[in-house]
């Protein structure tokens, strides 16, 4: 992986609205994009992923789009709840991340109530 | 369930230390990766190795060595520890040849004064 722009840095939603994370890459071999949610003074944990032959992938509330061509992806969050307050990393890789990943800047999702 | 520990949840040393920062997991997993997490900056591939003494130079290897001379171990080598070194850094392994989820230790929070 090379580049991975992240956007935006902080958003603020209300509980039960969506939010979108949205991500853009630079290396036309990606093939491997995950989505790590990090809470407060934890470890990045793995939510969802979607690999290059996907465009679409739904995990309840969760769901991750896909666009090749475009060379971006975004993280949906639907009816969000005070436990999705976190900070989010989208990642790329070549080689399906056994070569590591690259990570955007991160998102920090605030929910208010 | 996947166990990633790390040494040390808080390390404090002096600027031209040697530092040894050590990673164990109990999944058998063939890939291990070093990555540091600084504000605003997301996580950075330091190192990664997919196999017993074999390593890779991530995105930010410079003043960082590795040995992995067992499976479930990767040791991360500050060889004269730098005040901008003082990051916090997080260990991670995967499966396989094609990697798929990095499952992350809790990291250790470095502090080179």
């Amino acid at each position: 992986g090379e580049n991975v722009e992240q956007h935006p840095s902080t958003l603020s939603v209300q509980e039960g609205d969506s939010a979108v994370i949205k991500c853009t890459y630079s290396d036309s071999a990606s093939n491997y994009f995950p989505w790590y949610k990090q809470e407060l003074g934890k470890r990045p944990q793995l939510i969802i992923d979607i690999r290059s032959n996907v465009g679409e992938k739904k995990d309840q509330r969760i769901a991750v789009t896909l666009n090749k061509t475009a060379k971006h992806f975004s993280l949906h969050i639907t009816e969000t709840q005070p436990e999705d307050s976190a900070v989010y990393f989208c990642a790329e890789a070549s080689g399906g991340g056994a070569d590591g990943l690259t990570f955007g800047k991160g998102t920090h999702l605030i929910i208010q109530p | 369930d996947v166990k990633v520990t790390q040494s040390s949840r808080y390390l404090v040393k002096r600027t031209g230390e040697k530092v040894f920062l050590e990673c164990v997991q109990d999944m058998d997993h063939e890939n291990m990766f070093w990555y540091r997490q600084d504000p605003g900056l997301g996580l950075r591939l330091i190192y990664f190795s997919y196999d017993v003494k074999m390593k890779e130079k991530g995105d930010i290897p410079e003043g960082y060595s590795v040995s992995r001379e067992k499976k479930e171990r990767f040791s991360l080598i500050l060889e004269s520890a730098s005040t901008n070194q003082t990051s916090m850094y997080l260990c991670a392994s995967s499966a396989g040849l094609a990697g798929d989820e990095q499952y992350f230790g809790p990291g250790t929070r470095l502090t080179v004064t």
